[in-house]
């Protein structure tokens, strides 16, 4: 069982948004801005899509933006693309690194 | 631009030690303020974190492995190293190594390579 939980999967349509939630406790989640989001293909190793809650790396798209409240983290991904299906994972501090069990993201 | 690849055997006994090296390259691993660590994916299932050691030499471990791991560094080889003892089938998965920005930044990934846990 996973320290943050996640839907198992989500779906939306090209073009539409989609939100993934990542839930916690005050330990971890709503205790510290430390929460990071993956993009996960398959066969691949992970890609970090938003770090500190809410900023993005360099060369991530703006359609993807995170966002917190109390003990929830979100992921939205906006005007979803065929090359967005993958798998997403939250993660967050607390004595150690823990991380969301994954949210499969289909595009339909 | 960065690079990390890992090595080591694909293929590990149960109990013994399952070793892993990973080379660090575009970059030195002697660098301020970066995590070195580890995490691994079971087949088809979510990531764990195993450790990560500090660039002063600090390191920081999954409490439910730390009894059994252990991180090092080698700065004059530009790697750093996972060793993890005791093993069994549950250990099966894709290592990554990685550098963290932060503990929760992973913001450079290995390949992965899949380690085997049978006899």
């Amino acid at each position: 069982q996973s320290a943050l939980t996640q839907p198992a999967s989500v779906s939306g349509s090209p073009g539409q948004s989609i939100t993934i939630s990542c839930t916690g406790t005050s330990s971890d989640v709503g205790g510290y801005n430390y929460v990071s989001w993956y993009q996960q293909h398959p066969g691949k190793a992970p890609k970090l899509m938003i770090y500190e809650v809410s900023n993005r790396p360099s060369g991530v798209s703006n359609r993807f933006s995170g966002s917190k409240s109390g003990n929830t983290a979100s992921l939205t991904i906006s005007g979803l693309q065929a090359e967005d299906e993958a798998d997403y994972y939250c993660s967050s501090y607390t004595s150690r690194v823990v991380f969301g069990g994954g949210t499969k993201l289909t595009v339909l | 631009q960065l690079q990390l690849q890992e090595s080591g055997p694909g293929l590990v006994k149960p109990s013994e030690t399952l070793s892993l090296t990973c080379t660090v390259s575009g970059g030195s691993i002697s660098s301020s303020s970066y995590y070195w660590g580890w995490i691994r994916q079971p087949p088809g299932k979510g990531l764990e974190w195993i450790g990560s050691i500090y660039y002063s030499g600090s390191t920081y471990y999954n409490p439910s492995l730390k009894s059994r791991v252990t991180i090092s560094v080698d700065t004059s080889k530009n790697q750093f190293s996972l060793k993890l003892s005791s093993v069994t089938a549950a250990d099966t998965a894709v290592y990554y190594c990685a550098r963290h920005k932060s503990l929760t930044t992973i913001d450079y990934w290995g390949q992965g390579t899949l380690v085997t846990v049978s006899s």
